[in-house]
């Protein structure tokens, strides 16, 4: 079935440093691939997502480019933030295709940023 | 915005009682999930559901069950608390369409402490 493997944490940064979180996978076919964001005290919430080989997601400056050569999906940010600190997670579908959604997540990256 | 919402923050219930968390979505999703996060294990899928009435058994349903008798609610039950069900609890939905299905809502979790 399908597998996710992030790197472990903790990570911890000084603002304005540059981020990258690795995440490699592997699956059936070419699943859409995903990064979560948990702040503290919250839930998850959708990051980005990238729904085919050499899309990049982006959002609130962080970017993951799909690689279907290296199984990766590597979450990226340029000049992290004090309010970047949080949780994140790599994910994927158990299964290709259908609609009921379940997602396998890696275990998640403390990320802390000092200022 | 899709808010998914969660009976209670924090719980603490002695070991034996029959402990109900309740999770209730307010975009109509087809898609309910209960997860458990621990450190170190990440997201543990317990139970999902894909329409009312149906249940999926998840990766660690033992101890648990579910109930969903309306689309908008999904309870999760404890029949006899351990300890060892000490942990955060997290309640997510989705829409039941293809891709989409994946791009799932969490609530804020429940904090449950077993004595």
């Amino acid at each position: 079935g399908n597998s996710v493997t992030q790197m472990e944490g903790p990570v911890t940064l000084s603002e304005e440093a540059f981020l990258t979180i690795n995440c490699t996978y592997t699956a059936t076919g070419y699943p859409s691939l995903f990064w979560y964001v948990q702040y503290p005290g919250e839930g998850l919430q959708l990051l980005l997502k990238a729904t085919k080989a050499d899309d990049k997601g982006s959002n609130k400056g962080f970017e993951a480019t799909y690689r279907k050569e290296t199984t990766s999906f590597h979450l990226e940010k340029g000049s992290v933030q004090v309010s970047d600190s949080a949780v994140y997670f790599c994910a994927l579908p158990m299964n290709y295709g259908g609609s009921q959604g379940n997602l396998i997540f890696g275990k998640g990256t403390k990320l802390s940023v000092k200022p | 915005d899709v808010k998914v919402t969660q009976s209670s923050r924090y719980l603490v219930k002695r070991t034996g009682e029959k402990v109900f968390l309740e999770c209730v979505q307010d975009m109509d999703h087809e898609n309910m999930f209960w997860y458990r996060q621990d450190p170190g294990l990440g997201l543990r899928l317990i139970y999902f559901s894909y329409d009312v009435k149906m249940k999926e058994k998840g990766d660690i349903p033992e101890g648990y069950s579910v109930s969903r008798e309306k689309k908008e609610r999904f309870s999760l039950i404890l029949e006899s608390a351990s300890t060892n069900q000490t942990s955060m609890y997290l309640c997510a939905s989705s829409l039941g369409l293809a891709g989409a299905a994946y791009e799932q809502y969490f609530g804020p979790g429940t904090r449950l402490t077993v004595t």
